[in-house]
């Protein structure tokens, strides 16, 4: 299993330039969550989803679209990037309630995208 | 809501060192508590759970205690290598795919 792979490694975006931060899991995993890493700042969940077609805000959603057609992406757009977003992202997986590892959620290696 | 606190870094320690990192928590019900670790350039790497209360995680030489009573799963090493410098998170999960909340980390480093 590749696990968690996120593309691009690294992005560097124009102020008001929109993209899409691409995540996909080959594990069978319902639950996926976005985060951004910030220094002094811990992990911000952004958007997550426990399955296709659901989706729910986290803790900072603002200037973040997100969708889940297949249980195995799950994309984050960027509509109009500001330089509040240069920040590192982080995909993350889990399988379902009742699966023999409860809760650990699997990372991808992660995002880093700049604004100018 | 449910959150989490952890000690601020940066932990200088040097080789063979002790190491402790508190954690303390605050949650409805009976979260599940977990070390996550980053290493320079990676992703976060699950390190030790623990799901119940008294329940003991431990991976790698670190241990972790679920303290129900103090609402604490504070991290140690008994001796501690240059390779065991890196982030570490901790974190809880509610019942359930809820979202895992995390601490701010704290940056370890390890000198020979």
């Amino acid at each position: 299993n590749a696990g968690v792979t996120q593309t691009p490694k690294f992005q560097v975006l124009k102020t008001g330039q929109s993209m899409t931060l691409q995540c996909a899991q080959d594990m069978n995993h319902e639950y996926m969550s976005w985060y951004r890493q910030d220094p002094g700042m811990g992990l911000r969940l952004i958007h997550y989803s426990v399955g296709a077609g659901i989706t729910d805000q986290g803790e900072v959603p603002n200037g973040y679209n997100v969708s889940r057609s297949t249980t195995e992406d799950f994309p984050l757009r960027l509509l109009s990037a500001a330089p509040s977003q240069t920040s590192v992202y982080f995909c993350a997986s889990s399988p379902p309630l009742g699966w023999t590892q409860p809760y650990e959620q699997y990372f991808g290696p992660g995002t880093r995208l700049t604004v100018t | 809501g449910n959150s989490v606190t952890q000690m601020e870094g940066p932990v200088t320690l040097s080789e063979e060192a002790f190491l402790t990192i508190n954690c303390t928590y605050t949650a409805t019900g009976y979260p599940s508590l977990f070390w996550y670790v980053q290493y320079p350039g990676e992703g976060l790497q699950l390190l030790l759970k623990a799901t119940k209360a008294d329940d003991k995680g431990s991976n790698k030489g670190f241990e972790a205690t679920y303290r129900k009573e103090t609402t604490s799963f504070h991290l140690e090493k008994g001796s501690v290598q240059v390779s065991d410098s890196a982030v570490y998170f901790c974190a809880l999960s509610d019942s359930g795919n809820t979202p895992l909340v995390f601490g701010k980390g704290t940056r370890l480093s390890v000198i020979a």
